[in-house]
């Protein structure tokens, strides 16, 4: 069945360093969507992603979808503590189904 | 609106025990799933429903129940509750099937012991 991963795992970094998050499925997608979740809270949508190789930003954050649509990849530039949260992305297949969710990505970020 | 409400927020289940997880939605929404959250393995998808009257199964459907007879609840049910099954459960609702923004509960946090 459609699989979506996500890497890595945790990440750690330092205020003000950078952060990627990739998130790759077994099946192309029809969309793409990414999600954030404080520590105790739930997840909140950030974005979707729907064409072949679309970029968008939402001020320190880049999303990217592959041209193949099978691949995600979420950046924030210059992270703050306020980024700390673990992110999801969230596949459906093109071929219809479920919304499938990657395993997320925890960052934490030092002060 | 109160957006997706769920209720408990906390519950202890002895194993064998049965109960309901409340889930409602005060935005018309046709697409309602739900989620179960462990650590290392993100979110699950449990069951779904794109409507009033259908439902399917998602990812790890078994030892769960659910129905959906109002556009507005999505009530999940353990039949006969296992230590396996404990777990932090979200609900979801987005205005029609998934590819819409999905809007997400507080959760409920499950015990089984």
């Amino acid at each position: 069945g459609q699989q979506v991963m996500q890497i890595p795992q945790y990440q750690h970094v330092q205020e003000g360093e950078d952060f990627t998050t990739y998130c790759n499925s077994s099946t192309t997608l029809s969309n793409i969507q990414w999600y954030k979740q404080r520590p105790g809270g739930h997840p909140v949508f950030l974005i979707q992603l729907v064409k072949s190789g679309e970029v968008k930003k939402q001020k320190r954050l880049t999303f990217q979808f592959g041209e193949a649509k099978k691949n995600s990849s979420l950046h924030i530039t210059a992270t703050q503590t306020t980024d700390v949260g673990t992110y999801f992305c969230a596949g459906r297949s093109n071929q219809g189904g479920k919304l499938i969710f990657g395993q997320g990505t925890e960052l934490s970020v030092k002060p | 609106n109160a957006g997706v409400t769920q209720t408990p927020k906390f519950q202890v289940l002895k194993t064998g025990q049965s109960m309901t997880l409340q889930c409602a939605q005060d935005m018309n929404h046709e697409y309602m799933s739900w989620y179960r959250q462990d650590p290392g393995m993100g979110l699950r998808l449990i069951h779904y429903s794109v409507g009033a009257g259908i439902t399917d199964q998602g990812e790890v459907p078994n030892g769960y129940n659910v129905s959906r007879s109002t556009t507005e609840d999505f009530p999940l049910r353990l039949l006969s509750a296992a230590p396996s099954q404990t777990s932090v459960y979200f609900c979801a609702s987005s205005y029609q099937y998934s590819s819409y923004e999905q809007y997400f509960g507080p959760g409920t946090r499950l015990t089984v012991t």
